[in-house]
């Protein structure tokens, strides 16, 4: 089955403590992307991947980091969390101007 | 930015046609304008898109105009599982630009 996959589901951590959200998709795409979602702000896209080691940041990149080693594989790293990243987070992935997979999210919570 | 404009929400009553509007002024030739929605607690999933004619698919119908500045999301009976938020979006190569979307409720 075709699909992008996020781990951990939910997370509740605190301020300062690293961690790194997991996002994989079976599908053979070249594009991946983290996005946060905060109520009344909608989408906003934190980091993009246009392929393996090529990243490049979005519109609220502050904070995080990622890489790209493997095609598959597009990690979200938290290097010192704080309380303003307390979001949801989803991972998404295509071929260049296709259908944009999202995976089903990952509920963080930064005390 | 490559913008886009929606109402904050909508209503349709259940089994009738439902216009999403989407205002997308600062369009250039290139972008394609998707349209994705996102049902409580999941990830947003594609609906439809299109350059610029219009298009069908088995879950909805794109109305873009010929200016390209505008575009609706006809969804042709609305169902109760049809509540969620529908998002219009630019495609630049491969930014994907959501706005907040329209959050639209289905009364049975």
């Amino acid at each position: 089955e075709a699909q992008v996959t996020q781990n951990p589901r939910y997370l509740i951590t605190v301020t300062g403590k690293k961690l790194t959200v997991t996002c994989s998709q079976n599908m053979n795409h070249e594009y991946m992307s983290w996005y946060r979602q905060d109520p009344g702000l909608g989408l906003r896209q934190i980091y993009y991947s246009m392929n393996v080691e090529v990243t490049d940041k979005g519109d609220v990149p502050e904070g995080y980091k990622v890489s790209r080693k493997e095609k598959r594989n597009f990690p979200l790293i938290l290097e010192s969390p704080s309380p303003n990243q307390t979001s949801l987070y989803f991972c998404a992935s295509s071929n260049r101007g296709e259908t944009q997979y999202f995976g089903p999210g990952t509920r963080l919570l930064v005390l | 930015d490559a913008k886009t404009t929606q109402p904050n929400s909508m209503e349709s009553n259940e089994e009738e046609p439902v216009h999403l509007p989407c205002n997308h002024s600062t369009i250039s030739g290139t972008d394609y304008i998707h349209w994705y929605r996102q049902l409580p607690s999941q990830g947003p999933e594609y609906v439809i898109h299109g350059l610029t004619s219009n298009v069908n698919n088995r879950m909805a119908s794109l109305a873009i105009a010929e200016d390209r500045k505008s575009s609706t999301l006809i969804l042709h009976r609305a169902t109760l599982r049809d509540a969620a938020v529908y998002y219009c979006i630019l495609l630049l190569q491969y930014q994907f630009y959501f706005g907040t979307g329209t959050s639209l409720t289905v009364i049975p």
